[in-house]
C-alpha cells in the first residue's frame, strides 16, 4: 500500500522569504502523481500544484515549485516570496486516477 | 464551472441517529470520491464511484456507512447509529474521466454529542 510522510507538523517563515515543505512517499508503481494541496483555515482544499511521476522536469506554478527526486521518492515544495495568504495547512497527495493517498499536513504559518 | 458543492457544511445529531450528506460534483465530472478528515489529520478515503458505479471501499466504510449516486450526478452519504467516534470533516471531491486531479468540496462537518 502506498503511504505518504510529512515529517514536519509545524513550519514557520517571514513574509516575503523562502520555505520548503518535505514530503515522502512510498509506493511500486512507476507510473503516478503527486500533488500538493493548500487547506487554509475552516475552508476548502486547493490544489497548489501537481507533478507527473514520468516527468522529470519539476512542476512550477507561479511562487510554487517542486522538487521531485523519483529514485528517493522525495517531493518537496517550496513556496518563494512567502505572503500572509499562504499560511494553511498543506497536505502532500499521491494518486492519479485512483483515491488520493494523503500525508498529516503541515501547518505553515507566515510572520508579518 | 461552480466548483463542488456539499450539503449541509455544518451537521451536530445525537449519537444513535441517522445522518445523510449530499454532494453535488462539477458538472461533467464522472468520478466522485468521498474522504473523512479528522482533526490534526490528512483526509482518509471512504469510497469512490464512476458514473453511478461505487468502484470502491475503504476499510473504513463499516456496514454503518452508505453511499449512494444513483444516477451518476449528485452523491449521498448515510450514516445510521451515529457514534461519537463519527465526528469529523466529510469531504467529497471529483473528477474529469481520465483526469488525475481531484477538485475538493468545502465539505460537511458532522458532530455527534
Amino acid at each position: 500500500a502506498q503511504t505518504v510522510t510529512q515529517s514536519q507538523p509545524e513550519m514557520s517563515v517571514q513574509e516575503a522569504e523562502t520555505v520548503t515543505l518535505s514530503c515522502t512517499y512510498d509506493t511500486s508503481e512507476s507510473d503516478y502523481y503527486l500533488f500538493w494541496y493548500k487547506q487554509p483555515p475552516s475552508r476548502q482544499m486547493i490544489l497548489v500544484i501537481r507533478q507527473e511521476a514520468y516527468k522529470q522536469q519539476n512542476a512550477t506554478e507561479n511562487r510554487f515549485s517542486v522538487n521531485f527526486q523519483k529514485a528517493a521518492k522525495s517531493f518537496s515544495l517550496k513556496i518563494s516570496d512567502s505572503q500572509l495568504g499562504d499560511a494553511a495547512m498543506y497536505f502532500c497527495a499521491y494518486g492519479g486516477n485512483t483515491p488520493l493517498v494523503f500525508g498529516k499536513g503541515t501547518r505553515l504559518s507566515v510572520i508579518a | 464551472d461552480t466548483g463542488v458543492s456539499q450539503d449541509p457544511r455544518h451537521k451536530i445529531t445525537k449519537r444513535g441517529q441517522n445522518v445523510t450528506f449530499r454532494c453535488d460534483p462539477i458538472s461533467e465530472h464522472n468520478r466522485l470520491y468521498w474522504y473523512r478528515q479528522t482533526l490534526g489529520q490528512g483526509p482518509e478515503f471512504l469510497t469512490y464511484f464512476q458514473n453511478e458505479a461505487q468502484l470502491e471501499k475503504s476499510r473504513l466504510l463499516s456496514d454503518r456507512f452508505s453511499a449512494e449516486r444513483p444516477k451518476g450526478s449528485f452523491s449521498t452519504l448515510e450514516i445510521q447509529r451515529t457514534e461519537q467516534g463519527d465526528s469529523a470533516m466529510y469531504l467529497c471531491a471529483s473528477s474529469w474521466p481520465g483526469v488525475d486531479t481531484q477538485y475538493f468540496g468545502p465539505g460537511t462537518r458532522l458532530t455527534v454529542l
